[in-house]
């Protein structure tokens, strides 16, 4: 079975410091990982993914994140952070098993505050 | 490229009425799409999985009869909340993505639908 922790419902930063969201899965198959952001009443986009690639992965707005299977992490990062980025963020993680239908299973989320 | 859209974004109705939510794959054919539910300051609850041409796949505790899911069309699905409560008040969100055994599996999101029922 797969799941995921977000460890943090809230992490608040000033602008201009590095961003540290931290997100652990749970698998029993190499999965699939996802960030995607979250604005007040708004879908979701997606920041970046992990498949089976290059560990480091980078994305939009300047987040990247890394795969470490040792510590079955991927943490997003920033290094600089903008008024902008202000949101709600989820990890997610989706099994390299054709079968199982493409399903996510999110995190809980992290608000990320970003203060002037 | 892979935009969806959901309609409407927001909708107010009278308890004991039925809604349908639309979400459509504009740019792209998706052969499956998933509905969602998020309540305030929560995570996304997958609700069931809709693929084209066939029945939804619904997920544990989810009321097949309550949500119904149709997949008419390669970039349609929609789904209708029937004889709505005030306890169905919510944020719908659909996610569409591409056909095929791909692998590297990416959902795309609608911008969701507020639902409250009155």
């Amino acid at each position: 079975a797969q799941s995921v922790t977000q460890l943090g419902s809230h992490v608040s930063v000033s602008e201009g410091a590095l961003v540290l969201l931290r997100c652990n899965y749970s698998s029993s198959v190499p999965p699939y990982l996802f960030w995607y952001v979250q604005y007040p009443n708004q879908g979701l986009q997606l920041l970046l993914k992990y498949t089976s690639a290059a560990t480091l992965v980078k994305g939009i707005n300047g987040f990247e994140a890394e795969f470490k299977k040792s510590e079955t992490s991927f943490h997003l990062t920033k290094p600089s952070a903008h008024m902008s980025d202000a949101a709600e963020y989820f990890c997610a993680v989706s099994p390299m098993i054709y079968n199982q239908g493409g399903k996510l299973i999110f995190g809980q989320g992290t608000e990320l505050s970003v203060k002037p | 490229g892979a935009v969806v859209s959901q309609h409407p974004s927001w909708v107010i109705c009278k308890s004991g009425t039925s809604v349908k939510i639309e979400c459509r794959s504009l740019d792209f054919q998706a052969t499956t799409m998933f509905w969602y539910r998020q309540f305030p300051k929560q995570s996304l609850m997958l609700m069931a999985t809709s693929n084209e041409g066939s029945k939804a796949t619904y997920e544990q505790g989810v009321e097949k009869d309550k949500f119904l899911i149709n997949h008419a069309s390669l970039t349609l699905s929609t789904l209708t909340v029937t004889s709505a409560h005030p306890e169905d008040s919510s944020f719908y969100i659909c996610s569409a993505r591409f056909g095929g055994r791909a692998r590297a599996d990416t959902q795309y999101f609608g911008p969701g639908t507020r639902l409250t029922v009155l």
